[in-house]
């Protein structure tokens, strides 16, 4: 157990649809990452907040959103779904800004009908 | 633009059938190069760290090497139970940048 928790595991929805994903990182880590794994993308990386700021983004859609909160849980917010948005959406935290070692959750399934 | 290429894509072993994973990368400014095992279905967990050319990291049957452009995880006398993806992912600026990995099939 990596100490990442994510809800939900599994989440079957409509194109156009909006849903949240969450994510809540090991106890003491600032650093939240979310990161997008698709079978012909491979792991993608969406975008890391650091103690409610965000660090850095990387392929996120502007359809996608995220945030991280004062008790630094965070939520992938993502919108206007499409077909191709179904893939494995994992949380990963760390403990520090720099990118140390992640430690990632179990992932959220989303699968987009 | 930083990339991260991993081979093979699948590799598959007899047990006992030692051999390596090849990880290339090319980016600005490595601040570190790490590896994880994927399982079906679960996140990534990670395995080691190498931050300069030349470091050596071992667990079991494990070892992982870096040089200025590639790194390499070695196999030794694998088993069944080592079957999974394995990741690659380098570190140069903010983000994590993960290779697309190799699928790694033991068979008994």
């Amino acid at each position: 157990d990596s100490g990442v928790t994510q809800t939900p595991k599994h989440l079957i929805t409509a194109t156009g649809q909006r849903v949240t994903l969450r994510c809540s990182p090991r106890s003491g880590d600032l650093s939240v990452y979310w990161y997008q794994q698709s079978l012909d993308q491979g792991l993608q990386f969406l975008i890391q907040y650091y103690n409610g700021e965000e660090r850095a983004k990387g392929n996120i859609l502007e359809r996608f959103s995220a945030q991280q909160f004062p008790d630094l849980h965070s939520e992938l917010n993502l919108s206007s779904l499409e077909l191709g948005d179904s893939a494995l959406y994992f949380c990963a935290s760390s403990g520090t800004a720099e990118n140390e070692k992640l430690f990632f959750g179990s992932g959220t399934q989303l699968s987009v009908l | 633009e930083d990339q991260v290429t991993q081979s093979p894509e699948a590799l598959r072993l007899q047990e006992g059938e030692s051999s390596s994973l090849n990880c290339s990368y090319t980016v600005s400014g490595l601040r570190g190069l790490f590896w994880y095992r994927q399982d079906p279905g679960k996140g990534p967990e990670f395995l080691f760290t190498l931050y300069s050319a030349g470091e050596e990291k071992e667990k079991e049957r494990l070892k992982a090497t870096l040089t200025k452009k590639e790194s390499f995880l070695h196999i030794t006398a694998p088993k069944p139970e080592d079957s999974a993806t394995y990741l690659c992912a380098v570190q140069a600026s903010n983000d994590m940048r993960f290779g697309a990995g190799t699928r790694l099939t033991v068979k008994p």
